[in-house]
């Protein structure tokens, strides 16, 4: 079945460093994928997405670029905040008739100061 | 102001009773998701209704319940069959792409 796998965290950087979350995902056809952000309490925000291969998606400094050939959409941030600390989940839905949304387990990130 | 909304935020249930759990928007989506979360996990997918009047199993659907009677509400009950049902409970909703999430409700067992 369709499946997203996200590296584990917690993902540990100072201020201004470079970020990578490695997401790669398992899907028949072509899925639309995510990235959430969650903050503590609180329910999930979208970050940024890609609906076909070759798509960049950004937000906020992030980025992700849809990569079919290696089936991945990993998230990049050049220079992280404090502010950025959070959990981020990758996502991806099936764009045939189900409409099935499938998360990964996330990745939580700490920023130091 | 359109979005989803979820309540209560928090809930507290003695084992062996029902309870439900509410989730409404006005964003006038087709499809809406129930997940649940545990501490330090993701989200597991537990039921999902594309359209009015239908509903699939997600991954988790043992122990709970929906219904679709309206575009705009898709209440989730957590019965008494459901072993271990302290989590928090999020509730989604979507037209063609994203999904829109609610504030979530944190359901604790007494």
């Amino acid at each position: 079945g369709d499946s997203v796998t996200q590296m584990e965290g917690p993902v540990t950087l100072s201020e201004e460093a470079f970020l990578t979350i490695n997401c790669t995902y398992t899907a028949t056809g072509y899925p639309s994928l995510f990235w959430y952000v969650q903050y503590p309490g609180e329910g999930l925000q979208l970050l940024l997405k890609a609906t076909k291969a070759d798509d960049k998606g950004s937000n906020k400094g992030f980025e992700a670029t849809y990569r079919k050939e290696t089936t991945s959409f990993h998230l990049e941030k050049g220079s992280v905040q404090v502010s950025d600390s959070a959990v981020y989940f990758c996502a991806l839905r099936r764009m045939d008739s189900s409409y099935k949304l499938i998360f990964g387990s996330g990745t939580r990130l700490l920023v130091r100061p | 102001d359109g979005g989803i909304t979820q309540s209560p935020k928090y809930l507290f249930r003695k084992e062996g009773q029902n309870v439900t759990l509410s989730c409404e928007q006005n964003l006038n989506h087709d499809a809406m998701y129930w997940y649940r979360q545990d501490p330090g996990q993701g989200l597991r997918l537990i039921y999902y209704s594309q359209i009015v009047n239908d509903f699939q199993k997600g991954d988790i659907a043992e122990g709970y319940s929906v219904s679709r009677e309206k575009k705009e509400s898709f209440p989730l009950t957590v019965t008494s069959a459901q072993k271990n049902p302290t989590a928090f409970y999020l509730c989604a909703s979507s037209l063609s792409s994203e999904a829109f999430f609610g504030q979530g409700t944190r359901l604790t067992v007494v």
